[in-house]
């Protein structure tokens, strides 16, 4: 089980977010972060734990190990308002967090 | 570039059975992890089924075992999933994606979609 909060949080333009991702058991550094915006597919951000993709700009950042991990996204875009999930890589089944609506 | 398409959704009865299909556009399918995620209207991501790039191991979430299958045909390019004894909590938005399996398994590019509606 991951469990991912705050469910959802207003911020404007500039802001700092944090969001952050506690699973059930001990996962090492084998997590992934997911950003989705509305009527789109998931993108993968962020994998084992902190790796960033290539691409994705150096404002999000991922750290953690265990069990309690965190996306942080620093200067928020006009574009980074959207949802965000977290997802243990390490064990079948493979789960996600609830989400996190990063809102206006 | 890589594109995943999926196709074969559409409107089923309760009980019924319908068959998803995955196919590649430009990346060496085959060697490749492939899964399938599901998405239910306004809800969050949930995991599915997911094979290997041999074919020869394949997971399944609990709420679909023994009722779907997974599959991939290796001459075609494509990836299966067969539902059987479909049912309105199946209602969702299927996406297959190519899963990487270095740091465990994860999902670094997925199709558009495709809606299955479980109803009568």
């Amino acid at each position: 089980q991951m469990t991912q909060s705050p469910s959802s949080v207003s911020a404007s333009v500039g802001d700092t977010v944090t969001i952050t991702c506690r699973a059930s058991q001990d996962s090492s550094f084998w997590l992934a972060w997911y950003q989705q915006k509305p009527g789109k597919a998931p993108n993968l951000l962020i994998y084992g734990a902190s790796t960033l993709v290539d691409g994705v700009p150096s404002r999000f950042s991922g750290s953690g190990s265990g069990t309690d991990f965190t996306l942080t996204i620093s200067s928020l875009q006009p574009e980074d308002f959207a949802t965000y999930y977290c997802q243990q890589t390490n064990l079948f089944p493979l789960t996600f967090g609830g989400g996190t609506k990063v809102e206006i | 570039e890589v594109q995943l398409v999926e196709s074969g959704g559409g409107l089923v009865q309760p009980g019924g059975s319908l068959r998803l299909s995955c196919a590649d556009s430009g990346f060496t399918f085959n060697n490749y992890a492939i899964s399938w995620v599901r998405q239910a209207p306004g809800k969050g991501l949930e995991w599915v089924s997911s094979i290997s790039g041999s074919g020869g191991s394949t997971y399944y979430a609990d709420a679909v075992k023994g009722r779907f299958t997974i599959s991939r045909d290796k001459f075609k390019n494509t990836v299966s999933l067969q539902m059987h004894n479909l049912r309105a909590e199946d209602t969702a938005i299927y996406y297959c994606a190519r899963t990487r399996v270095s740091r465990g398994w994860y999902f670094d590019y997925w199709g558009q979609g495709t809606l299955v509606t479980v109803s009568s």
